[in-house]
Order: structure tokens, then C-alpha cells, then sequence
């Protein structure tokens, strides 16, 4: 059972556009929320954090936002850049220290 | 955050060999884990790495095929035993950030392709 699912596999994006990658959780015990870049044959790079008690993390020109009623989070790239065309994992944690991640999203920017 | 270097970054083994990868943190951690990214897969928890006692293994994965060694704070190893091509993955070993307690930080990975 996959407790932590990103719906769309793959998304295109203009670039200077706002690109929204989104993330469905089905724990209820998940309190504390991570958003990776990954890029092909590489280790994942941290991008922005959240936790159970916020509902919104900004760090430039990322935005996390959490509706822990729907059990949904997204994140939000604004302006995006062809830099950022890679694939997106989000996690969640329990607070055991132990990650489930979501199955990614590849993000294209189009120059 | 800290700085995290594997060894090998990548590999081409032979089928029923065992290859061992090496993770260096510059400074003290107290947990320390072990993923795997199968490919076209997410990334899924092998084990987490105890200093000074045996690793704690996720649902799925056995010491005697992933066996893990933390002999302090700084250094871990994971051998892939009797590798055959479906262990062909990245495997990337983290660390929780002691600032924040709370994210985790990836090292660059360890590419193996088992033919």
C-alpha cells in the first residue's frame, strides 16, 4: 500500500511560469513533511521542509503548502527555470527519523 | 548540513559477487540510514545504521543479504551480497540533519549495475 503517492507522473512547464507539484498522503501520523530534486544517477538534493503544525514554508522561490485535512500537500516553483527541470520527491515522516517517499514527478521547464 | 561522500559512486559487478559501499559524514551523526532507488522506482528504506549495535532492517530486507556496519559516528558500510541484476540500483546513504532534527540529507549515491 503506497502511503505516500504523487499522482502525476511527469509535467511540462513554460519557463517564468509557476510549476505546482503535488503530494497525497494516507497517514494520519505523518507530521513532518520534506520536498527533494533529484537529478538522474544522483542523490537528492533537500529543497523545503514542513511541519504538521504549519500550513506554508517559503524559501525563495519555493512554497510548500499542507491541508492536513485533505492530506495533501503541494509544492509551488515560481518563477520556474530550465535549472529546475528534474524529478520531485516528497516524504513523510511519523517522527521516527524513517522517510516514505512518494514515487516522483518529473518536472520540465520549456525555455 | 552535513557533507556526505560515498564510495564507489558506481559500479558494474558480476552476478553472485558482493560489493561493499562506503559513506563518510564530516561531522558526528547519530542516525544513519540506508535507501535504495530501483530504477524508474522512489526511493525505499533499506535499514538504519546503530552505532555500536546491529542495524534495524525495514520490512523486506535481511542482514545476511544487506549487511550494514557502523563503527562510529562518522562511517558506515553496506555490502550487497550474492548480487543478481534486480539489485541493479542507486543506493544512497543519509543522514538526519543534527540542526534541525528533523530533515535528512543524501549523499551523491552509489550507482550498481549487476550483469
Amino acid at each position: 500500500d503506497q502511503q505516500v503517492k504523487q499522482n502525476s507522473p511527469s509535467l511540462s512547464v513554460q519557463e517564468g511560469r509557476i510549476s505546482i507539484l503535488n503530494c497525497d498522503y494516507t497517514n494520519s501520523m505523518f507530521d513532518y513533511f520534506l520536498w527533494y530534486k533529484k537529478y538522474p544517477a544522483e542523490g537528492p538534493t533537500f529543497l523545503i521542509s514542513i511541519s504538521s503544525i504549519k500550513d506554508k514554508n517559503e524559501d525563495g522561490r519555493f512554497t510548500v503548502f499542507l491541508n492536513k485535512s485533505a492530506k495533501h500537500l503541494s509544492l509551488h516553483i515560481v518563477p520556474s527555470q530550465p535549472g529546475d527541470s528534474a524529478v520531485y520527491f516528497c516524504a513523510a515522516s511519523d517522527g521516527t527519523y524513517k522517510y516514505i517517499f512518494g514515487t516522483g514527478t518529473r518536472l520540465k521547464v520549456l525555455a | 548540513s552535513a557533507v556526505i561522500s560515498q564510495k564507489p559512486s558506481r559500479d558494474i559487478c558480476q552476478r553472485g559477487t558482493s560489493l561493499t559501499i562506503q559513506c563518510q559524514v564530516d561531522s558526528q551523526v547519530t542516525m544513519m540510514f540506508w535507501y535504495r532507488q530501483q530504477p524508474g522506482q522512489s526511493l525505499t528504506l533499506i535499514a538504519t545504521a546503530n552505532q555500536g549495535s546491529e542495524a534495524t532492517y525495514e520490512s523486506g530486507f535481511v542482514i545476511d543479504k544487506f549487511p550494514i556496519s557502523r563503527p562510529n559516528l562518522t562511517f558506515s558500510t553496506l555490502t550487497v551480497s550474492n548480487m543478481s541484476p534486480e539489485d541493479s540500483s542507486i543506493y544512497l546513504c543519509s543522514v538526519v540533519d543534527p540542526q534541525t532534527g528533523n530533515t535528512i540529507y543524501f549523499g551523491e549515491g552509489s550507482w550498481l549495475t549487476v550483469v
